[in-house]
């Protein structure tokens, strides 16, 4: 299995300004992912983080509004810029251990962002 | 596109009951589908996991099904408990990339 911690667990922010969020796993992972579920809907991959280079983003995501920092295999950060209140999200890190045999992804807890 | 569908929104049983929810995805082409139960503040914990060739996946009261070629898995839920009150989420992996493509979940909450 894996730990995957994140901070802050929640955050109250103003909108115009940026937040960023780090994810913490307990073991090396070579992918990470970040996740955004915004109120009453279902989970939608934001981007793939990678050891090394660039994040690989989803169609309607861009690097200006969500840059992302994988500088180890342990650890990663996303910013969420310039914030409006359609960024009030929960937004979640992941990692998948397929290479150790391990099929599933594991979810940090999620960072709860209220934009007011 | 894939999109994943599941049905019931929200669901309210007395405890004991056993209980079925339901997730469809419209493109068959998929790696594997989970099912994974989300609390607040505590994240995802995958459940159960179907790969593409199997038909169904068993943990203790729960079992999934997988149909792929109609589009549909169940999740079914024997003796429900008040403990099994969260929201319920079905993914689908595709059949050439990690991504996981979520349904917007079941809301249970088991009654005492």
């Amino acid at each position: 299995s894996a730990v995957i911690s994140q901070k802050p667990s929640r955050d109250i922010c103003q909108r115009g300004t940026s937040l960023t969020i780090q994810c913490q796993v307990d073991s090396q992972v070579t992918m990470m992912f970040w996740y955004r579920q915004q109120p009453g809907q279902s989970l939608t991959l934001i981007a793939t983080a990678n050891q090394g280079s660039e994040a690989t983003y989803e169609s309607g995501f861009v690097i200006d509004k969500f840059p992302i920092s994988r500088p180890n295999l342990t650890f990663s950060t996303l910013t969420v810029s310039n914030m409006s209140p359609e960024d009030s999200s929960i937004y979640l890190c992941s990692v998948d251990k397929r290479g150790e045999g391990r099929e599933t992804q594991y979810f940090g807890p999620g960072t709860r962002l209220l934009v007011l | 596109k894939q999109e994943v569908t599941q049905i019931p929104a929200a669901l309210s049983v007395p405890e004991g009951e056993n209980l079925v929810l339901n997730c469809s995805f419209t493109d068959s082409a998929i790696y594997n589908l989970q099912w994974f139960r989300q609390d607040p503040g505590k994240g995802l914990t995958s459940l159960l996991l179907i790969q593409s060739s199997q038909r169904e996946q068993t943990s203790g009261r729960l079992n999934a099904s997988l149909d792929k070629s109609s589009g549909r898995s169940t999740l079914y839920i024997a003796a429900s408990q008040p403990g099994d009150s969260a929201t319920y989420l079905c993914a689908v992996e595709g059949d050439s990339s990690y991504k996981l493509i979520f349904g917007s979940g079941t809301r249970l909450l088991v009654r005492p």
